[in-house]
């Protein structure tokens, strides 16, 4: 079965400073795609970037960049100088052809906390 | 300005009456899903329809029902049969049911019900 592992449950990180999010997944799928999600306290997803699971360099969309390592099977997230607005919960998901209508599979998700 | 809603953004029901939750998208996509969000944790797929007057079953479909009869809308019904409906409920679209593309979120629904 496939599965997104997110061992963080919290992150705490000033203002400018980078932070990882960590981002394990497990599928028998050779063509998947991985996704970032940011739900701030309103409750809206939205979408940060995306890798998939051919591409050989790593996926970058402004301050977000993706960390892919196939062979660990892992996908973490790096924010760059960090800001109070990057406050919010963060979910790592992955998309692949095996699952029901190729819906998302969801990490349980990590708080990020971003003081000044 | 493209995108999907969700009505109402807060919705209160008593215990045993059914309740329909609307999803409408702009975006000409394919595919729509519902996803269901509790506290603390990640979403999980009720329904999904990749075409208009098809739909399937996700992970937790019991007590929840669906109908895809336009391209733009996909209405979740919360049946009396649902034993724990309170949750945060989150509507996407995607122009193709393929992992290359994006899932594009409304703003949810959150339902309470006592």
């Amino acid at each position: 079965a496939q599965k997104i592992t997110q061992t963080q449950p919290g992150m705490f990180v000033q203002e400018k400073e980078a932070v990882t999010l960590d981002c394990t997944y497990d599928t028998s799928d050779p063509s998947y795609g991985l996704f970032w999600y940011k739900q701030p306290s309103s409750g809206e997803m939205i979408f940060l970037i995306y890798q998939g699971s051919y591409d050989q360099q790593n996926a970058t969309e402004g301050r977000y960049s993706l960390n892919f390592q196939k062979a660990r099977k892992s996908a973490n997230l790096v924010i760059s100088a960090s800001q109070l607005g990057d406050s919010a919960m963060y979910f790592c998901a992955m998309r692949g052809t095996r699952e029901a209508g190729t819906a998302l599979i969801f990490g349980k998700g990590t708080t990020l906390s971003v003081s000044s | 300005d493209g995108g999907i809603t969700q009505s109402p953004k807060y919705l209160f029901r008593k215990e045993g009456q059914n309740v329909t939750l609307s999803c409408e998208q702009n975006l000409n996509h394919d595919a729509m899903y519902w996803y269901r969000q509790d506290p603390g944790q990640g979403l999980r797929l009720i329904y999904y329809s990749q075409i208009v007057n098809d739909f399937q079953k996700g992970d937790i479909a019991e007590g929840y029902s669906v109908s895809r009869e336009k391209k733009e809308s996909f209405p979740l019904t919360v049946t009396s049969a649902q034993k724990n409906p309170t949750a945060f409920y989150l509507c996407a679209s995607s122009i193709r049911a393929t992992p290359s593309y994006e899932q594009y979120f409304g703003p949810g629904t959150r339902l309470t019900v006592t």
